[in-house]
């Protein structure tokens, strides 16, 4: 089945500084990927699409030069967070869908998460 | 929000129980997905059901979904130890790969010995 590499699965960070994560789609195509953010506890919240070789499309509510998006190929999608803060904490998840009818057995396609501290 | 709301928020059974949960959501889909997160992992998809169906199985578990009500059910049965994680159902609103999920709030299920 699909697979999709997010890297890294853990970081941390003092405040202030930028984290880049990364979603790669390993055995299939990606033209859009999906960022989304997970409090303990909750649900997970869509925070962008991301498109490849076009600009990602926010969700109302969050900051497109605080969470900068590059989907430079149809393997990659990178998310920045930049000048982290403790309330930037969260754990973020990417996912993906592989074209073709395969993902109607499979769904959608999640990377295994990175868990960001802010300190 | 356009977040689904499920019930309950936690379900804790002991072994070979069945765990039933709900879904509610609030425009009009494509399909409904569940996953299952076990803490601090990804999402593992379980299973598919699309608008024009009703009823859907693989192995332990059985979906409905009643579009009329905007709500789907996830029958776990049998449940196992290795069941005990967070479910989720996702739903799509269009058929093509840009199409977003809007997950629900979630499940916590709790499987005992």
């Amino acid at each position: 089945g699909a697979v999709v590499s997010q890297h890294p699965s853990w970081v941390i960070c003092k405040s202030g500084t930028s984290v880049k994560i990364e979603c790669r789609s390993l055995d299939f195509q990606a033209t859009t990927m999906f960022w989304y953010r997970q409090f303990p506890k909750q649900s997970l919240m869509l925070m962008a699409t991301s498109n490849e070789g076009s600009k990602a499309t926010y969700e109302q509510g969050v900051e497109k030069d605080k969470f900068l998006i590059n989907h430079a190929s149809l393997t990659l999608s990178t998310l920045t967070v930049t000048s982290a803060h403790p309330e930037d904490s969260s754990f973020y998840i990417c996912s993906a869908r592989p074209l073709g009818e395969a993902w109607v057995h499979y769904g959608y396609t999640f990377g295994s998460g990175t868990r960001l501290t802010v300190v | 929000s356009q977040q689904g709301e499920e019930d309950p928020q936690a379900l804790s059974i002991q072994e070979g129980e069945n765990a039933t949960m709900n879904c509610s959501y609030k425009t009009s889909i494509n399909n409904l997905q569940w996953y299952r997160q076990n803490s601090g992992r990804g999402l593992v998809h379980l299973i598919l059901i699309r608008s024009n169906e009703r009823e859907k199985h693989s192995g332990r578990l059985r979906v409905t979904l009643d579009t009329s009500k905007k709500s789907s059910s996830l029958l776990i049965t049998a449940s196992r130890a290795a069941d005990t994680a967070s479910y989720f159902c996702a739903t799509a609103a269009g058929p093509g790969t840009a199409s977003k999920l809007t997950f629900g709030t979630g499940t916590r299920l709790q499987v005992t010995l």
